[in-house]
Order: structure tokens, then C-alpha cells, then sequence
């Protein structure tokens, strides 16, 4: 099993661009999230989801969206880049939303210019 | 909602010595307490976790101490070897609740000095 895929792994955007970090997990897993971690602020969750075509807003949401069309895949949107943006993105699943063993994928590093 | 404070946010120790992280969480229905660990460039790694019905749990050399009353609870680490050099979060969630997303500490970068 891959597990909790993300790409790309790294990524510089001018501000106002848009671009989707993709997740991706092969686990059968019907809750998957997104956290940003940034320096001193530990990893602050943005959106979740509890299954496909249900999301819901985390601590973070602003400037992001999310959909959920399959229970593989949680794709995270940025419509217009910001440098408040540049952080690493972690996205994490389980089995259900009840569920405590998170699986994490390796992180998408943003840069914002 | 819920929210977690972890101590310190640097802990430097000698190969060899103990190391101990602290949290406080504040939703009294948070039930579930895990600890991950993040090495360089990785996402995080669940390493122990903890239950509310519990007060202290042990795997090798590490454990994890739970005390309700004061919301608190701890990663201890004994016998510290280079490889346990990382970034380490606290965890708090309640299991089976409706607002039962996972809330992080800040996190504890340990480094653990030959």
C-alpha cells in the first residue's frame, strides 16, 4: 500500500497564482483532512472531510477550498496565492472520523513570492 | 473549542538522559491523547497514544502520563539516543464526539547531543 500520497512535494507560486495540492490515499480511509504547519505554530487543521461529497471547515479555512468527488482523493485549492500561504501542507486520513490512527503523507512544501 | 499548550518548544539532553514534554488541553470531553514525532522532512508518526480511562502507559522507553483533574498530560523519554532527535506534538480529540477533529500542540524540537 502507498498509504497517503501528496504532490508535488515542493512548490514556489507568485502571489494571485492558483494551483491544487493533491492528496491521495489507496487505504479505503473516509476521513481525510489538511493541516498547514508553520514555525512555532505547530500543525493547524484547514479543511476536513468525513466521507465523499461532505468537507467542513477546520481552524484555518480562509483562502483554500476543498471538494471530495471520491473517497481517494481530497484535492486542496488555493484561488489566489498569498505569502501568508508559504507553509508545509500535511494531509492525513483514518478510517473514519471516530477513528484515532492517523496516517500522514510526507507534506507539500508551498512557497509564496 | 478545543486547545492545546505544549512545553517546552526546544529541550536539548545528553545522549543518554531522560527527556520529558508537557501538554494542558482545555475540553474537559477530549478523551483521546496521542504523540507523534516528526523527523526532518517527513509528516508526523504516531509513536503512543493514551486514553482517558488510562493514567499512564508505557511502550520501551517511552511512556505517556494522563491526569484528568488538571487536563494535563506527558511524554517521557528515557535513555535518549541520537535517533530520537525530532520534532515532537502532543495530540488531544474526543472519540465519538461531534467536533472530534484532532488538535495539535505547537511542538517540542528535541535534540538529543552524543
Amino acid at each position: 500500500n502507498a498509504g497517503v500520497t501528496q504532490t508535488p512535494k515542493f512548490q514556489v507560486l507568485k502571489t494571485g497564482q492558483s494551483m491544487t495540492l493533491q492528496c491521495a490515499q489507496d487505504m479505503n480511509h473516509e476521513y481525510m483532512s489538511w493541516y498547514r504547519q508553520d514555525p512555532g505554530m505547530g500543525l493547524r487543521l484547514i479543511h476536513y472531510s468525513v466521507g465523499a461529497g461532505i468537507t467542513d471547515q477546520g481552524e484555518v479555512p480562509n483562502g483554500y477550498n476543498v471538494s471530495r468527488s471520491t473517497t481517494e482523493d481530497f484535492p486542496l485549492r488555493l484561488l489566489s496565492a498569498a505569502p501568508s500561504q508559504t507553509s508545509v501542507y500535511f494531509c492525513a486520513s483514518s478510517w473514519t472520523f471516530s477513528d484515532v490512527g492517523y496516517t500522514f503523507g510526507s507534506g507539500t512544501r508551498l512557497t509564496v513570492v | 473549542g478545543e486547545n492545546v499548550e505544549q512545553h517546552p518548544s526546544t529541550l536539548s539532553v545528553q545522549e543518554g538522559d531522560s527527556a520529558v514534554i508537557k501538554c494542558t488541553y482545555s475540553d474537559s470531553a477530549s478523551n483521546y491523547f496521542p504523540w507523534y514525532k516528526q523527523e526532518l522532512g517527513k509528516g508526523p508518526q504516531l509513536i503512543i497514544d493514551i486514553r482517558s480511562n488510562v493514567g499512564e502507559k508505557k511502550d520501551q522507553r517511552i511512556a505517556v502520563t494522563l491526569n484528568k483533574t488538571a487536563k494535563h498530560f506527558s511524554l517521557h523519554i528515557t535513555e535518549t539516543q541520537p535517533e530520537d532527535s525530532a520534532v515532537y506534538f502532543c495530540a488531544a480529540k474526543e472519540v465519538g464526539g461531534s467536533q472530534g477533529n484532532l488538535i495539535f500542540g505547537k511542538g517540542t524540537k528535541l535534540s538529543v547531543k552524543p
